[in-house]
Formats: structure tokens, sequence, C-alpha cells
């Protein structure tokens, strides 16, 4: 079954200790995607992909980077996480352009930097 | 930028009430509009979509109309359950023919039964 896979489900982090959140994809989609949600902010994109070897800025990247190696893994990583950046991360694959294409979600990564 | 702007917090209703939560956009063209739920513990879901002007989709119950008009796409649900209780967002696509690919959601809707 297609899905989207999210590792680690659970992290306590450091303040300026790095993490990396791993995505695992099996849909075969071009298109990936991580997210940020909090509350009274809803779901924010930070990094997105077109494909292996490109990384793009979303809307809130500052903190962290991108890494699409293959088609189906995309990490995103925190070099100096802080306490801002706490918060459930959700990776999504999509296929189609021009804005019209479905995202499927893996089930979050809950991020705690203490 | 583009946005979308939805019923904000929470809605409770009890059981075979009529479901309305409001999704307003800003963006230029047609862009395409999507509801997505989200229950807990889980990664959002995809709802349904619309890409025209009157276009309706619907899922599992729901619906929406696509109004260019008012820029509206408004979730609907005649009768709600208690399997209803979710997160739900509204998201717009980037325009078509820019090439780029991204959804930009609303801040979301919890809903949830009154017991």
């Amino acid at each position: 079954e297609a899905a989207v896979t999210q590792s680690p489900r659970n992290k306590v982090a450091v303040t300026g200790g790095k993490v990396t959140l791993s995505c695992n994809q099996t849909n075969n989609h071009n298109n990936m995607y991580w997210y940020r949600q909090d509350t009274g902010h809803g779901l924010r994109l930070i990094h997105y992909s077109y494909g292996a070897g490109s990384t793009e800025k979303g809307d809130i990247p500052d903190g962290y980077k991108a890494s699409r190696p293959s088609q189906e893994n995309f990490s995103l990583i925190l070099e100096l996480a802080t306490p801002s950046q706490t918060s459930v991360y959700f990776c999504a694959s999509g296929e189609g352009q021009g804005g019209g294409n479905t995202l499927y979600f893996g089930e979050g990564s809950r991020l705690i930097v203490v | 930028g583009d946005s979308v702007t939805q019923t904000e917090g929470q809605v409770a209703l009890s059981e075979e009430d009529f479901l309305t939560i409001h999704c307003n956009y800003s963006a230029s063209g047609y862009p395409a509009l999507f509801w997505y739920v989200q229950y807990p513990g889980e990664g959002p879901q995809f709802l349904f979509r619309a890409s025209r002007d009157k276009e309706k989709g619907s899922s599992r119950g729901f619906e929406a109309t696509y109004d260019k008009g008012t820029t509206s796409f408004h979730l609907r649900k005649a009768s709600v359950q208690e399997s209803d209780s979710a997160v739900y967002y509204c998201a717009l696509g980037d325009p078509p023919g820019t090439g780029s690919n991204r959804l930009t959601f609303g801040k979301g809707t919890k809903f949830s039964l009154i017991p």
C-alpha cells in the first residue's frame, strides 16, 4: 500500500543540537513537502522538492535545511535546534503540476526542544 | 500573497445538526481548492477538491461548491455524527500554469460533537 512514513515519531532534543527528521514515500511521487503544525497557525510550508537533488524554500524556511537524495526520501534538518522549533512536523508527497495535485501526508513527527 | 481564511477555532454541534465551516480565499485566477480532515494522532487526509467556478466537490457526506464570485469554498454536511469530530483544513493550490505545486492551508477548524 502506498504510504508516507516518518521517523522518528517522537523526539526530544537539546537546544543547539542537530535534529534530522526523515521521510520515505512509496507513492512514486515527484513532489515532497515538509510542513509544521502549530496551534493558531495551522500547517505552514517549510521546504519542498520537485525531485531527487532539488529543494525549494517554502514560507518559513529559516532555521531549517532540506535534503532530497532520492525519489523516495526527503529529510528535514535542524542544524541548531531552538525551543521555538518545538512542533509537530508533517511530510507529504504529491503529484501533478500547477497546484492542483493532492497531497498525501505521513503521521507526523513530534519534536520537543528543551 | 495567496491566502485562505476559514472559521476560526472550534465548532460544537449536536448529533444530526447541520455543519458549515466557512472558507474564503484570496488569489488570482482559478486556483484549485481543497478540504482536508485530520483525526487525532493522524496526518491530514484529502477529503475532496474543486478547480472550476460552480464545481462541487464531495466525499463522506461532506460537500463544498467553488464560488469565484464570493471567493468561497464553504464545507457543509447535513447531519453530523460522532465520527465527524476532527480538525478540518481548507487549502489553496498555487495558480495553474506557474509551474509551482504547493498548497497553502488555512489555520484549521476543530469540530466536536456536544455530548
